[in-house]
């Protein structure tokens, strides 16, 4: 199974900062990684498909690339509505595995 | 507007046969490409894909679970049945249905239900 291990393993960070997440694949995966926004109690929310492409209706501040095994995940400036877990998951080979997660709070 | 919902119980106890049910609305599963998988996270833990099914009833199961997992579904009544069998507390889990947006080159949980919560315990 492909194994997908994102950092840092939690973050703080205050309203107005970016903020960049990063997720690493166990090989090569061209740019098959979706990525989640989990609120708590809440499902999961697509925000990023293949790699670098924004779902609609998702703020602009939100944004993907990376190809390969190494991907990121960026909010140009943090809100407080974006306190969540957030996942990357790859869709080259199955089963899909995710990343451990990471909890963004904000300061 | 694309909906999901997972209805079960909330309680099974070890050894027994989980069943879950997806019942869906705004789209079809009989027509290409479509697809719905059944995803599960235990509490405070990351995400667990489980098993998908394909609008040609093509099936595709966690290479863990496999022995333990059938996916099935129902087009005329939109639901799409997830049976887990021998349960045990590690599978003590929030259980998510989800929408696949596939197409070439491109494969994503799109929509999402609302999760049903799985308690196993004697």
């Amino acid at each position: 199974d492909i194994q997908m291990t994102q950092s840092p393993s939690s973050l703080s960070a205050s309203v107005g900062d970016r903020v960049t997440i990063t997720c690493q694949a166990s090989q090569d995966i061209s740019n098959y990684v979706n990525w989640y926004q989990q609120k708590s109690g809440k499902a999961p929310k697509l925000l990023i498909y293949d790699a670098s492409n924004l779902e609609t209706g998702v703020p602009s501040r939100f944004s993907g690339s990376g190809s390969g095994t190494d991907f990121s995940f960026t909010i140009s400036s943090l809100q407080p509505e974006d306190t969540a877990t957030y996942y990357c998951q790859q869709y080259d080979s199955l089963p899909y595995t995710f990343g451990q997660g990471i909890k963004l709070e904000i300061k | 507007q694309v909906t999901l919902r997972e209805s079960g119980p909330a309680l099974v106890k070890p050894t027994q046969t989980l069943t879950l049910t997806c019942t869906f609305s705004g789209f079809s599963l009989t027509t290409g490409p479509m697809s719905v998988s059944w995803i599960r996270q235990p509490p405070g833990k990351a995400l667990e894909w489980l098993a998908r099914i394909d609008w040609d009833d093509d099936k595709y199961y966690s290479r863990s679970l496999r022995t333990r997992l059938t996916i099935s579904k129902d087009t005329s009544e939109k639901q799409v049945v997830l049976t887990m069998t021998n349960m045990d507390p590690v599978d003590t889990a929030t259980y998510y249905c989800a929408r696949q947006r596939t197409s070439v080159g491109s494969d994503a949980f799109d929509i999402w239900g609302q999760g049903t919560m799985v308690t196993v315990s004697s």
